[in-house]
């Protein structure tokens, strides 16, 4: 069956540096893949998403492109803010329109 | 446009007690989910409503778990009697694309109640 594989955090960074959270994932067909995102005492929500193969998501300084080849999802961001810290969750939507959940990778971000 | 609302934010009580949680989701939207994340995980599907009608309550404890959305808008997840491993937070979501075939899986979600039992 489908599944979401992300790494473990918890990830903590200086602020200004460079964020990747892998993910992969094991589907059959053509699943939609996303990246969610949980902040302190707040809701999920969707921080970027991807469709198809080659596509890239991007949102609020974040990236990740949809890689067939690898089975990959990896969310990238440049320079991470303090505003960053939060818990990022890996998705994917099968033909059935259900969500796989990762189990979310924790991350810090210090002054 | 107002958001998902869920309602209590906190609630806790004794095991064998009951709760009710009560979700109102953004307007239009036909899809209700529920769910149940506990701490260090991912989220774990309860039950998908469209409508008024339920598509998934495959993971739904029926023994004790139950919901519904009458009307097709608000809804509401009873737990009757709890237990220590409800604990948890309960996050609902709606979306508005679930059944026309796109696939998108943009749900958008509530702050969650979350439910102690001690």
């Amino acid at each position: 069956g489908n599944s979401v594989t992300q790494m473990e955090g918890p990830v903590t960074l200086s602020e200004e540096a460079f964020l990747t959270i892998n993910c992969t994932y094991t589907a059959t067909g053509y699943p939609s893949l996303f990246w969610y995102v949980q902040y302190p005492g707040e809701g999920l929500q969707l921080l970027l998403k991807a469709t198809k193969a080659d596509d890239k998501g991007s949102n609020k300084g974040f990236e990740a492109t949809y890689r067939k080849e690898t089975t990959s999802f990896h969310l990238e961001k440049g320079s991470v803010q303090v505003s960053d810290s939060a818990v990022y969750f890996c998705a994917l939507a099968g033909n059935n329109r259900k969500l796989i959940w990762g189990l979310g990778t924790s991350l810090a971000v210090n002054p | 446009e107002a958001g998902v609302a869920q309602s209590p934010r906190y609630k806790i009580i004794e095991k064998r007690q009951s709760v009710a949680f009560w979700c109102n989701p953004i307007s239009g939207h036909a899809t209700l989910y529920w769910y149940q994340q506990i701490l260090g995980q991912g989220p774990k599907l309860l039950i998908q409503f469209q409508n008024n009608g339920v598509v998934d309550d495959s993971q739904l404890p029926k023994d004790r778990f139950s919901a519904e959305r009458l009307k097709g808008v608000d809804s509401t997840l009873k737990i009757q009697p709890a237990k220590l491993e409800d604990s948890a937070v309960y996050l609902c979501a709606s979306s508005s694309s679930a059944g026309t075939g796109k696939n998108t899986g943009e749900l958008f979600f509530g702050e969650g109640s979350r439910l102690t039992v001690l």
